[in-house]
């Protein structure tokens, strides 16, 4: 069965270190992948996404994130973070076969300055 | 665009009460889900239309839960009736695409707290 996995629940950075949020993913194909933000009484919005291609994405806010397929992870990236950044992160994987769409658990992060 | 709007924001009912919740996609989008969001359970997709029409509702989780989509510009998902573990923040998000094939576009979404 398909799935999405963020093994950090929580994350505390100091603003202006650089970020790392995993995200590993179970599918037999390659999927399509997304890191969203969700703000405190917010909306998701989309961060970036990875259809194919060039493994290394850009998205917006500063973040990347880089597609590795031999071990199936889509981490997200930022080199310095703004105390904006603190937000909950979701990744999300969609199949183009059996039309599934699945959102990891989240990681909290929280930014001190 | 105003993006996806979704009222009410905030809604406090009391058990065996009827809840309607209510989304405006953005215009010109032909799809629209309904996701449920609990710190048990995370993002849950309850169901989602195409062109009007409920394409997939295998995450409703009981009969008491109720979605439609009367028009492209309006849906509704109803619980009828409710109960505390329904509390949980609901999410309407639209798209131009296909599920798994692009941008979803999320409103802010609507906290349910059921007494």
């Amino acid at each position: 069965a398909q799935s999405v996995t963020q093994p950090d629940i929580h994350i505390t950075v100091s603003e202006g270190a650089s970020l790392e949020l995993r995200c590993n993913y179970s599918y037999g194909a390659t999927p399509y992948l997304f890191w969203y933000v969700q703000s405190p009484g917010q909306g998701l919005q989309l961060l970036l996404k990875y259809f194919s291609g060039d493994t290394l994405v850009q998205g917006i806010k500063g973040f990347e994130a880089e597609f590795k397929r031999s071990q199936s992870s889509f981490n997200l990236r930022k080199p310095s973070v703004h105390w904006s950044d603190a937000a909950e992160y979701f990744c999300a994987v969609g199949t183009y076969t059996g039309n599934q769409f699945y959102f990891g658990t989240g990681t909290s992060l929280t930014v001190i300055p | 665009d105003a993006g996806v709007i979704q009222s009410p924001r905030h809604e406090v009912t009391e058990m065996g009460q009827e809840v309607t919740l209510r989304c405006k996609p953005i215009s010109g989008h032909d799809y629209l889900f309904w996701y449920r969001q609990t710190m048990m359970r995370g993002l849950e997709l309850l169901i989602y239309f195409n062109n009007n029409v409920p394409i997939d509702d295998s995450g409703m989780p009981e009969d008491r839960f109720s979605a439609k989509m009367p028009n492209a510009s309006f849906s509704t998902l109803k619980i009828q009736p409710s109960e505390p573990r329904d509390s949980a923040v609901y999410f309407c998000a639209s798209s131009p695409y296909e599920l798994t094939a692009d941008t979803q576009y999320f409103g802010p979404g609507t906290r349910l707290t059921v007494l």
